[in-house]
């Protein structure tokens, strides 16, 4: 398994500016992910984030949008952009050990005003 | 594109009484399914997979679940609940490789 955590675990952001998420492991992991639930709604998956390549959004999910970094094996963040109402979720971190199980970290409620 | 179906929405039960939440997908190739729960407050853990093999798969604090392929099914069973399962119940699927595509989950109540 692993142990994940997030930063900050919850916001309130005004419309129109930027959040940065981050994501930190405890160990190496080659795998990590970024999810979406929005309220009401099921997990979506947004990108998969490449330690030292660009990462692989899923459609719907643009780079201007939900730009992602992965300098390294333990470490990823994620920004929401130019942030509007609709933005508000639950922004999920998930890493992949190795087993094709993946471990999801606590989360970062952002609500936009 | 694969999907994951979860008919029930809410479910309450009461202590004791069998549980079965039903998750169906849409994939025809090979694919491994899971269920995660979410306790209130918590984070989302993994209750069980199937990947090959025995498709009645058993997972953490009681729970079973079983593949069946002719019905594109992975229905989540326990035989007697506890207030204590009190959570939000996810199927999901992946097609071999790490990409997870959740069903809309079940919120599971149980009353004492």
């Amino acid at each position: 398994s692993a142990v994940i955590s997030q930063k900050p675990s919850r916001d309130i952001c005004q419309r129109g500016t930027s959040l940065t998420i981050q994501c930190q492991v405890d160990s190496q992991v080659t795998m990590m992910f970024w999810y979406r639930q929005q309220p009401g709604q099921s997990l979506t998956l947004i990108a998969t984030a490449n330690q030292g390549s660009e990462a692989t959004y899923e459609s719907g999910f643009v780079i201007d949008k939900f730009p992602i970094s992965r300098p390294n094996l333990t470490f990823s963040t994620l920004t929401v952009s130019n942030m509007s109402p609709e933005d508000s979720s639950i922004y999920l971190c998930s890493v992949e050990t190795g087993t094709n199980e993946q471990f999801f970290g606590p989360g970062t409620r952002l609500t936009v005003l | 594109a694969q999907s994951v179906s979860q008919h029930n929405h809410h479910v309450i039960l009461s202590e004791a009484a069998s549980l079965e939440l039903g998750c169906n997908y849409s994939y025809g190739g090979t694919v491994n399914l899971f269920w995660y729960v979410q306790y209130p407050g918590q984070h989302l853990q993994l209750l069980l997979k199937y990947f090959s093999g025995d498709p009645l798969v058993k997972g953490i604090k009681g729970f079973e679940a079983e593949f069946i392929k002719s019905k594109f099914s992975f229905n989540l069973r326990k035989p007697s609940v506890q207030w204590s399962d009190t959570a939000e119940y996810f199927c999901a699927l992946s097609r071999g490789g790490n990409k997870l595509t959740f069903g809309t989950g079940t919120q599971l109540k149980v009353e004492l």
